[in-house]
């Protein structure tokens, strides 16, 4: 199956600053990458697929890029709402799987 | 709205079985695959498998496929899944995740359902 690496495990940032998260997969996956955010005892909210294409209602601050087997998501100017762990998961190759997660953390 | 609502917290014994619904509502149900997704506590989410809610067939990760059994019943909306020989390793949340068309991504999420596996 395919590792999904991520980086760093905990990130400090302040409000208003720049977060860039880091993914990486043991082979190649494309683009067929996505990127969700779980705050405590709530589901994964999807914010980027096919590496860099925003979902629905997902804000400009948040942007993906990379292709084949790295990637990073970053959030251009941290909000109080942003603070939570991020997963990337590849949709390449059965069976699906997510990275161990980067936490956003109030610096 | 789409909503996906599942089934409420359930504690089990090591060996026994456990079953967890997902309603949908808001779309038409056959037109999105359904996924399961678990996360102990802690941990990344696992991918469990899926069901094609328009046909019917179903696909499972190797690990956990001589346990795992999805299935839906279309008239009301409803895919389930139930998990058989249970051990303290599967206490986690179960989610459903209905895929977004065209990708293998999960746009809707259903609520989470805790499962305890404790003697």
């Amino acid at each position: 199956e395919i590792v999904m690496t991520q980086s760093p495990v905990t990130l400090s940032v302040s409000p208003g600053e720049r977060a860039t998260l880091s993914c990486r997969a043991s082979q190649s996956v494309t683009s067929n990458l996505a990127w969700y955010q779980q705050k405590p005892g709530q589901a994964p909210r999807l914010l980027i697929y096919g590496a860099s294409t925003r979902a629905t209602g997902i804000p400009a601050r948040f942007s993906g890029s990379g292709s084949g087997t790295e990637f990073t998501l970053s959030i251009s100017s941290l909000q109080s709402e942003d603070f939570a762990v991020y997963y990337c998961q590849q949709y390449n190759k059965w069976p699906l799987t997510f990275g161990g997660g980067t936490k956003v953390e109030i610096k | 709205q789409v909503q996906l609502v599942q089934s409420g917290a359930e504690v089990k014994k090591p060996a026994a079985s456990v079953k967890i619904s997902c309603k949908a509502s808001g779309y038409t149900f056959t037109n999105n695959a359904i996924h399961w997704v678990r996360q102990a506590p802690g941990q990344r989410p696992e991918w469990m498998g899926w069901i094609n809610a328009g046909s019917g067939g179903a696909k499972y990760s190797q690990k956990l496929q001589d346990r795992v059994t999805i299935t839906r019943d279309t008239s009301a909306s409803t895919a389930y899944m139930e998990l058989s020989s249970l051990t303290s390793e599967d206490t986690a949340v179960y989610y459903c995740a209905r895929t977004l068309v065209g990708t293998i991504t999960f746009d809707y999420w259903g609520q989470g359902t805790l499962v305890t596996v404790s003697s």
